[in-house]
């Protein structure tokens, strides 16, 4: 079964840092590219990271960039997202989401794969 | 950075009905535009992707059309599961990949 499992989620004082993880099972994880979605309680999807198969490209949200860095290990099937200077606007449930794409003239890529997400709690 | 909206936010329907929501660009992303079903407390499910092609498993009651700016996904005749909220994303932007706002499909 094709899954994803993300983990690391917690309660975190304005300012401080919290390690997200994502575990894929059921597919060649160095295979596909990943994102990282939240939402903010009672909000709407917000896309805040992406990273290619290899690592070599990697894209962040504004909201994000500067503070956040996401990796990933591929002999670990694993995803992760570092979050530093967390702030209040921060409070979201983290999703991981794998990346498909399909040809048809070009490229068209969509998050086809989903975890349940992991809270993230920033209060003092 | 392209902005996606969708309407109306917010919608009611009966079971039974034919329910279409939009989704307009900022500006032209091709076909580049997936849609997602979210229910509460639940993860997003794929439903649409490249606009118009159907993800496996998805029941063929959803639809989705257009190119360019405007956009619509259709569902021609509701279900009790089909009460969630829905997403257009666009993927034109590798660099950034935004959502609409949300459209929530509630029971009349």
């Amino acid at each position: 079964e094709v899954q994803l499992v993300e983990s690391g989620g917690g309660l975190v004082q304005p300012g401080g840092s919290l390690r997200l993880s994502c575990a894929a099972s059921g597919f060649t994880f160095s295979s596909y590219s990943m994102n990282w979605v939240r939402q903010a309680p009672g909000k709407g999807l917000e896309w805040v990271s992406y990273i290619s198969s290899s690592s070599s490209t990697i894209y962040y949200a504004d909201s994000v960039k500067g503070r956040f860095t996401i990796s990933r290990d591929n002999a670990k099937n694993s995803l992760y997202l570092q979050m530093n200077s967390l702030r209040a606007e921060d409070t979201a449930v983290y999703y991981c989401a794998r990346d498909e794409e399909v040809e048809r003239g070009g490229y068209y890529y969509y998050m086809d794969v989903w975890g349940k997400g992991t809270t993230v709690t920033v209060s003092s | 950075d392209i902005q996606m909206t969708q309407s109306p936010s917010s919608l009611s329907a009966s079971v039974g009905d034919r329910v279409t929501i939009t989704c307009r660009a900022s500006q032209s992303i091709s076909s580049y535009l997936n849609w997602y079903q979210q229910k509460p407390g639940k993860a997003p499910k794929l439903l649409i992707y490249a606009a118009s092609s159907l993800q496996s498993g998805v029941p063929s009651r959803f639809s989705g059309s257009g190119s360019g700016t405007d956009f619509t996904l259709t569902i021609s005749s509701l279900q009790p599961e089909d009460f969630a909220t829905y997403y257009c994303q666009q993927s034109y932007s590798t660099l950034r990949r935004t959502f609409g706002q949300g459209t929530k499909l509630e029971i009349k």
